[in-house]
């Protein structure tokens, strides 16, 4: 079984819709992290958190919120999608100690918003 | 901001070739990273460094970490069509209020001719 899984990995959805992306891990590890990958751009980091009760702000925060339920779970919302957020979304998660630079990534979820 | 440049955007090769790809940066990190992202799927750490002036092999691959700080290279010997996909390096931000942050280069997309 996957260590870090995401759903949906494919979705589409109009201008103006709620979406909210979900990702689980089974590696115990503390932290997380939402990335969105767009062609020649890399990866850009939306935000991220250390623990349960942390969120921090990435580079590209606007336009999203997000929610730590719980360690093994990190959701992702765009409130109100808009069509320059489609992208391919990424979830990822780190141990916590010097290994925190060695990021695990989820299989990534295909957003398209028309 | 901070900013990665990797080299070459992309490259299509013959079977069997070598191939070298790098990174630079203007500003000094303590910890690079490659990923390799199949088609598909999310990326994969490949090579972590840590030391400057570290050199690390991975089977066919081989890495080096920069004497200045600032730059990174990956090689690949006698390619094969699985190496087929996008290469990242990444930095580890590090300091007070970035541990486990990581910036991400462009990509560098690599294509293998059988």
């Amino acid at each position: 079984d996957a260590d870090v899984t995401q759903t949906p990995r494919n979705r589409i959805t109009k201008t103006g819709k709620r979406i909210m992306l979900e990702c689980s891990q089974t590696k115990g590890h503390d932290r997380m992290y939402w990335y969105r990958q767009d062609p020649g751009l890399g990866l850009r980091l939306i935000y991220y958190s250390f623990d349960v009760k942390d969120i921090n702000k990435g580079e590209i925060s606007d336009g999203y919120s997000v929610s730590r339920q719980a360690q093994a779970k990190f959701s992702l919302s765009l409130e109100s999608a808009i069509p320059n957020q489609t992208a391919l979304y990424f979830c990822a998660t780190s141990l916590g100690d010097r290994a925190a630079d060695t990021q695990y990534f989820g299989p990534g979820t295909r957003l398209t918003v028309l | 901001g901070q900013q990665l440049n990797q080299s070459p955007q992309s490259m299509f090769i013959q079977e069997g070739e070598d191939v070298s790809m790098n990174c630079t940066s203007s500003s000094i990190f303590n910890t690079w990273l490659w990923y390799k992202q199949d088609p598909g799927e999310g990326p994969v750490l490949l090579i972590a460094l840590y030391k400057a002036g570290e050199l690390t092999s991975n089977g066919r691959l081989t890495a080096q970490f920069g004497i200045t700080r600032k730059d990174s290279f990956l090689n690949i010997s006698a390619s094969i069509p699985s190496d087929v996909g996008i290469y990242f390096c990444a930095v580890g931000l590090g300091g007070s209020g970035n541990t486990g942050k990581l910036i991400f280069g462009q990509g560098t997309t690599l294509q293998v001719k059988p």
